[in-house]
């Protein structure tokens, strides 16, 4: 099945404990995203990647980390996570955004205590 | 800077009505814009993509429209039922990103 798999889907952790949520996608898609999901705020756009290697800051990427090693694999990275990173989180990937949608995957709530 | 508006945050229209959800767009000129439907605590699920020299763009049910000049997109869904009740959010790209419009949502009532 043509999937975007991330984990954990849920996750509390204490301010200043480094985490990492993954996110893997089996459809050899060139794009990936990650967004964080907030009341009132709706869709933001952390960084996205274009392909191996080459990866973007988004609209609010402070205090987040992202690698792309692997065409498959674009986890997100928080180094020092903060109350304020409390959210809930996504990762999408597409072959092309001009012509085909994001998948999403099922999302990681996080809570930052 | 570039600005997504979807014009209302709620809907509600009685089963087997049409649906008409609005986004609007100011500061720039997309190529295409897409639209997504989700549900509470879950990811948005692709629906449609227009591009912008296309005028109307149908998929069962649903029907999006763009036009450059009011800078709008219009998504239609016809004979509407319950199990459209949903956030819908249009997303129209910035470079090679996609930014999303806040949504609105759709409740249908039976």
């Amino acid at each position: 099945e043509a999937q975007v798999t991330q984990n954990p889907r849920y996750l509390i952790t204490v301010t200043g404990k480094k985490l990492t949520v993954t996110c893997s996608q089996n459809m050899n898609h060139e794009y990936m995203s990650w967004y964080r999901q907030d009341p009132g705020l709706g869709l933001r756009q952390i960084y996205y990647s274009m392909n191996v290697e080459v990866t973007d800051k988004g609209d609010v990427p402070e205090g987040y980390k992202v690698s792309r090693k692997e065409k498959r694999n674009f986890p997100l990275i928080l180094e020092s996570p903060s109350p304020n990173q409390t959210s809930l989180y996504f990762c999408a990937s597409s072959l092309s955004p001009s012509t085909s949608g994001y998948t999403f995957g099922s999302g990681t709530r996080l809570t930052v205590v | 800077s570039q600005k997504i508006e979807q014009n209302s945050e709620a809907l509600n229209i009685q089963e087997g009505k049409t649906a008409t959800l609005t986004c609007n767009y100011t500061n720039y000129s997309p190529a295409y814009l897409q639209w997504y439907r989700q549900d509470p605590g879950r990811g948005p699920v692709f629906l449609l993509l227009i591009r912008e020299n296309e005028k109307e763009k149908r998929k069962e049910r649903l029907k999006v429209t763009f036009d450059t000049t009011l800078k709008q997109s219009l998504f239609h869904i016809t004979a509407s039922q319950p199990a459209d009740s949903a956030t819908y959010l249009c997303a129209p790209p910035a470079g090679t990103a996609l930014i999303f419009g806040k949504g609105t949502t759709l409740s249908v009532s039976s």
